[in-house]
């Protein structure tokens, strides 16, 4: 079974960097038969895509975010990570670590997700 | 890139069928058969019910189905219960310049 686990700060103040971290319980973690997410949904609206990336390191993001995101991975502890840099409130909301089966492309391990609000 | 367009709410009886869409374009939805279903409860983080276009995952009721037709897919719900009451996302992934993958708006489905 697999498991994935968000953690970080809850509060993040403007301007400042989000930082979260996703640990995966699973072997598939370097498999390249999976990649690994992260999706946001701000209170009482849909979901959004952030980015992927694989456990070689290889990245993609929402165009929409870009220029403010980086993701990485650490293999050894099966890890990756989520930074998002010069947040304002639009960026308070609830993130999602996820395993995605790659070449179908659908979501199928999903965190429980941990709110970040920014605010001073 | 927009986001996926869904019906914003459904609302059906207990035993009723209900029906609701997703449409995209001819860089998402129809181009790849790649949609995928997600229910979600309040609270909680959304669930797998059905990826490539209709397929259902081990463990999900029969009473989901899906299908597609041209840039439009739908998810259909059987036999309605009280515990499908619930937010329902579409999502498909997109080779159209925009995000890779592409979520809809979501579905609140309401069992009276």
């Amino acid at each position: 079974q697999v498991q994935v686990q968000e953690s970080g700060p809850g509060l993040v103040k403007p301007s400042e960097t989000l930082s979260l971290t996703c640990t995966v319980s699973s072997d598939s973690f370097t498999s390249g038969s999976f990649y690994w997410s992260w999706v946001r949904q701000p209170a009482g609206k849909g979901l959004e895509w952030i980015g992927r990336i694989y456990a070689s390191g290889n990245t993609n993001y929402n165009p929409s975010l870009k220029s403010r995101v980086t993701m990485s991975v650490d293999t050894s502890k099966k890890r990756f990570s989520l930074k998002l840099n010069s947040v304002t409130a639009a960026d308070t909301a609830v993130y999602y670590c996820a395993r995605v089966v790659a070449a179908p492309v659908y979501f199928d391990n999903w965190g429980q997700g941990t709110l970040v609000t920014v605010s001073s | 890139q927009s986001a996926l367009t869904q019906t914003a709410s459904v609302s059906g009886s207990p035993g009723q069928s209900i029906t609701f869409s997703c449409t995209g374009s001819n860089s998402d939805i129809g181009s790849y058969d790649l949609v995928s279903w997600y229910q979600q409860h309040p609270g909680k983080a959304p669930r797998l019910i059905i990826h490539e276009d209709s397929k259902r995952p081990s463990g999900v009721s029969d009473r989901f189905s899906a299908s597609k037709s041209g840039n439009t897919a739908s998810l259909t719900i059987s036999g309605l219960q009280a515990e499908d009451e619930a937010d329902y996302y579409c999502c498909s992934y997109s080779g159209g310049g925009g995000p890779l993958v592409l979520f809809g708006g979501g579905t609140k489905v309401t069992v009276l």
